[in-house]
């Protein structure tokens, strides 16, 4: 079965420094997403992405936050200096056409800012 | 502004019986409802889903009921296995709306 991937599965990073989360997503999805859930919180939406470009994004999406699609496979989340509240699983997920069959996601990337 | 909510945190049930999970949402132009299902250290699984024009879909032991007018959907899994322990998140899209609006989960632990 298709899967979504992401690397790594846990980033350690000093704040202030930039991270660059990765992610392969399914290859005949057209829909890309970011979600994060900081430990014992919901899943939050971080970011949507159609056609090469952002089509929403959340208030937590601020001017830190950038994605990519850099070669039509892979799909980045840089978060360009981290604070330590962007502690948090990050999750990519695509889709499909057709709301109804829900996301794909990947199994996160665990990243702790110290 | 919390326009999906799960009001149970955790349920626990009895290998066998039945399963209900409920989910509230505020927002009238959420139109799509999902199901999933996580397990720790991995992402959400999507398990079922139904649109705004139906009020029933099935899929094995899993049947989604959506009360428009109560704003409420449920999940029902029958029977229950222990393999069903999980966090179960109910998310919502509205039209023309690519994200979806997750609940804050409800741990479900079935008992052998």
């Amino acid at each position: 079965e298709p899967e979504v991937t992401q690397t790594p599965s846990h980033q350690v990073t000093q704040m202030g420094q930039e991270v660059i989360l990765r992610c392969v997503p399914i290859s005949n999805h057209l829909y890309f997403y970011w979600y994060r859930q900081i430990l014992g919180q919901k899943v939050e939406f971080l970011v949507s992405f159609y056609n090469n470009e952002i089509s929403e994004k959340s208030e937590i999406f601020d001017d830190q936050f950038s994605v990519e699609r850099p070669d039509g496979s892979n799909f980045t989340l840089k978060i360009r200096s981290t604070k330590l509240e962007d502690s948090a699983m990050y999750f990519c997920a695509s889709r499909g056409i057709g709301r109804l069959y829900g996301y794909t996601f990947g199994s996160g990337t665990r990243l702790t800012v110290v | 502004d919390q326009q999906v909510k799960q009001n149970s945190p955790s349920l626990s049930v009895q290998e066998g019986r039945i399963s209900i999970l409920n989910c509230d949402y505020t927002n009238s132009m959420f139109d799509y409802f999902l199901w999933y299902k996580k397990y720790p250290a991995e992402g959400p699984t999507f398990l079922i889903s139904i649109s705004s024009i139906k009020d029933k879909n099935e899929d094995g032991r899993f049947t989604v009921f959506l009360n428009k007018s109560a704003k409420h959907l449920s999940l029902h899994i029958v029977p229950s296995q222990p393999g069903d322990s999980a966090v179960y998140f109910c998310a919502a899209s509205g039209a023309n709306a690519g994200k979806s609006t997750f609940g804050d989960g409800t741990t479900l632990t079935v008992k052998p």
